[in-house]
């Protein structure tokens, strides 16, 4: 079975730095899709990047982008010119071709003003 | 906003009782997802449900069931309610094709305390 692992529960930036929140993955497929969700403390779970596997580009959404390492199963999120919306919880999510999803434990991210 | 509806947000119980928590899911998704999140942990899948069938189970206990009705609102019952079974119960719904990929979106959650 697919694992996703997050080895770090909590991490903190300074306000307008950047972080960088790591994520590996087991897996024996190689078509299947990475994702970072982002939980506030209002518990709402909002998307943050997708990334698709076969593509080799890092996918990028504003201040959020990935560093996506295939052959080490790998999918770290970097967050830059960090701002205080953006101190939540955040789950690395692995999806197969079946729609089968497995998040990560999370890490807790605090931001420092 | 998601686009996935849960009610209701809140819900406070008793040991021993029986709750239903209702979702709608985003307009044309016929995937529907539950989730439990317990206090500081990560989300633990539930089931899933597609176009009224189950499709995959997960860490769900046999007190608990799901259905999905011809609207694709779905319905998750928990019954003989346990003091650990308050959580945050999100319901998550996606598209689905012959792709794949479809990433889910998560409804505002439904907070259950049983007392």
């Amino acid at each position: 079975a697919q694992t996703v692992t997050q080895s770090q529960p909590e991490m903190s930036v300074q306000e307008a730095e950047t972080v960088t929140l790591s994520c590996t993955y087991d897996t024996s497929e190689s078509d299947y899709y990475l994702f970072w969700y982002k939980q506030p403390p209002s518990r709402q779970m909002i998307l943050v990047i997708r990334q698709e596997a076969y593509k080799q580009q890092n996918a990028t959404e504003n201040r959020f982008s990935v560093n996506f390492q295939k052959a080490a199963k790998s999918f770290s999120l970097k967050i830059s010119d960090s701002q205080l919306g953006d101190a939540a919880m955040y789950f690395c999510a692995y999806l197969d071709k079946f729609n089968d999803m497995r998040f990560g434990a999370g890490t807790r991210l605090t931001v420092k003003p | 906003d998601s686009g996935v509806t849960q009610t209701p947000k809140h819900l406070i119980t008793a040991t021993g009782q029986r709750v239903t928590l209702r979702c709608s899911p985003r307009s044309g998704d016929l995937s529907v997802y539950w989730y439990q999140q317990s206090l500081d942990q990560g989300l633990q899948f539930l089931i899933q449900y597609y176009n009224g069938e189950e499709r995959a189970k997960g860490n769900i206990l046999e007190r608990f069931s799901a259905q999905q009705f011809p609207d694709l609102h779905s319905e998750l019952n928990l019954s003989s309610l346990e003091l650990g079974d308050s959580a945050l119960y999100f319901c998550a719904s996606s598209a689905t094709g012959t792709s794949g990929g479809y990433e889910q979106f998560f409804g505002p959650g439904t907070r259950l305390t049983v007392l």
